[in-house]
């Protein structure tokens, strides 16, 4: 059974510029959440994603935002990037439904110079 | 405030020297408590999710306990292969991540060795 998926796995862009990154779901698994790691915050959440619809949202600036198509997968963008967005982006993924198991992906890691 | 604290920072221990984590949470209305380990470069993999207060789940060497206050991540006979990050994260709907997102503990960092 092949886990969440993510692309690109390393990118390196300039401050102002955007980035887009892709998230492939476990098959069947209609819940998306993204996330953002870096060393002094740790993990800190963005936003989650259920059949097309953001149900939640973390406490980050307008600059970032998502949307997940009707297959479940889910893109996230960062406009106009500053140095500190270089992180570890990560995408979960679940059945959405109580006692669900939330699933990790390997990552996505943005350095921005 | 930070709603999900873990302890220690980091812990460093001899092959099959036993010990415990520790991930205590203020929130309310608490959804499920997971924990995962964390190996460099690499995302989360998940280990556990603990519901209600008394709850225990194990796992080979790791066995995982909830209260109402807190969660132990208890490691028995741990081998060098156990050296990780181990997070705590909960689900509740007054937390950072929502009723459905994860509000994550800044994990410890277990190194084992042999």
């Amino acid at each position: 059974k092949a886990g969440v998926t993510q692309t690109p796995r390393y990118l390196i862009k300039t401050r102002g510029q955007q980035v887009t990154l892709s998230c492939s779901p476990i098959s069947g698994h209609r819940s998306v959440s993204w996330y953002q790691q870096t060393p002094g915050q740790g993990l800190q959440f963005l936003f989650e994603y259920f059949s097309e619809t953001q149900r939640n949202k973390g406490n980050f600036p307008g600059r970032f935002s998502g949307r997940q198509f009707s297959n479940s997968r889910s893109e996230m963008n960062v406009s106009t990037l500053e140095l500190g967005d270089s992180a570890l982006y990560l995408c979960a993924s679940s059945l959405a439904t109580l006692g669900n198991t939330i699933y990790f992906g390997e990552g996505s890691w943005l350095t921005v110079v | 405030e930070d709603q999900v604290t873990q302890s220690p920072e980091a812990l460093r221990l001899q092959e099959g020297e036993s010990s415990s984590l520790n991930c205590s949470y203020t929130v309310s209305g608490l959804r499920g408590l997971f924990w995962y380990r964390q190996d460099p470069g690499k995302g989360p993999e998940f280990l556990f999710t603990l519901y209600s207060a008394g709850e225990e789940k194990e796992k080979e060497r790791l066995k995982a306990t909830l209260t109402k206050k807190e969660s132990f991540l208890h490691i028995t006979a741990p081998k060098p292969e156990d050296s990780a990050t181990y997070l705590c994260a909960v689900q509740a709907p007054n937390s950072g991540g929502g009723a459905d997102g994860l509000t994550f503990g800044k994990g410890t960092h277990l190194i084992i060795q042999p």
